[in-house]
């Protein structure tokens, strides 16, 4: 049973750069997408990005000049960093995985960590 | 980038009946990346349905998904008190990655 669990700050400062870390046990990194997600408060699920084992990534064009996801395969780790946040990138992050088998879909997901942006 | 747009957006049911969630497209979506989840207050998201049909595993046959292009549907045969919770549908358009319908609220009394 592949299970992801997230970590990092629950409190980072206007202008800093959130950081978080999913580690994943139960299987391997490979073959699959791991991706990153976020929900506001009381709002709807957005996508932030991914990055494939091979290290390929992908982010929301919204985001995508802030975005940087990365994998650490030897920890079976993958990480977000999202620069020159503001009070709107206060939400619940979600890792989960997308397994690359022709369907994409997100089949297994973290707890979820709130992060909350404020001085 | 896709816009998915969901209706209506709060279903009230009583056990047994039937619901029927809409998931509309701006555009055509491959039929291999429409998703349905289901996250009830708390918890994190759960697959529900994949490639617009398939159920996920340990998903109960109640649950049934069907569409193409741009309409698709999340059919819920007999609601069941655990099945209140926001369903999103989701779709995956390659380059621009994926984006999230906004939700509709079930509510079983």
């Amino acid at each position: 049973q592949v299970q992801l669990q997230e970590s990092g700050p629950g409190l980072v400062k206007p202008s800093e750069t959130l950081s978080l870390t999913c580690t994943v046990s139960g299987g391997s990194l490979s073959n699959s997408h791991w991706n990153w997600i976020r929900q506001p408060a009381g709002k709807g699920l957005e996508w932030v990005g991914h990055i494939h084992n091979s290290g390929s990534t992908n982010s929301n064009p919204s985001l995508k000049s802030r975005v940087t996801v990365s994998v650490d395969t030897s920890k079976s780790q993958f990480s977000l960093n999202l620069r020159s946040v503001t009070a709107a990138d206060t939400a619940i992050y979600y890792c989960a995985r997308d397994p690359v088998d022709g369907y994409s879909h997100f089949d297994y997901w973290g707890q979820g960590t709130l992060v909350t942006v404020s001085s | 980038e896709i816009v998915l747009t969901q209706s209506p957006g709060t279903l009230s049911l009583s056990p047994g009946e039937r619901a029927t969630l809409s998931c509309r497209a701006s555009q055509s979506v491959s039929s291999n990346y429409l998703v349905w989840y289901q996250q009830k207050p708390g918890q994190a998201p759960r697959v529900l349905i994949y490639g617009v049909s398939r159920r996920a595993t340990g998903i109960p046959d109640r649950f049934s998904g069907s569409g193409s292009g741009t309409d698709f549907t999340l059919t819920i045969s007999r609601v069941e008190p655990e099945d209140s919770a926001v369903y999103y549908c989701h779709q995956h358009d390659g380059s621009s990655g994926f984006t999230f319908g906004p939700g509709t609220k079930v509510d079983i009394k």
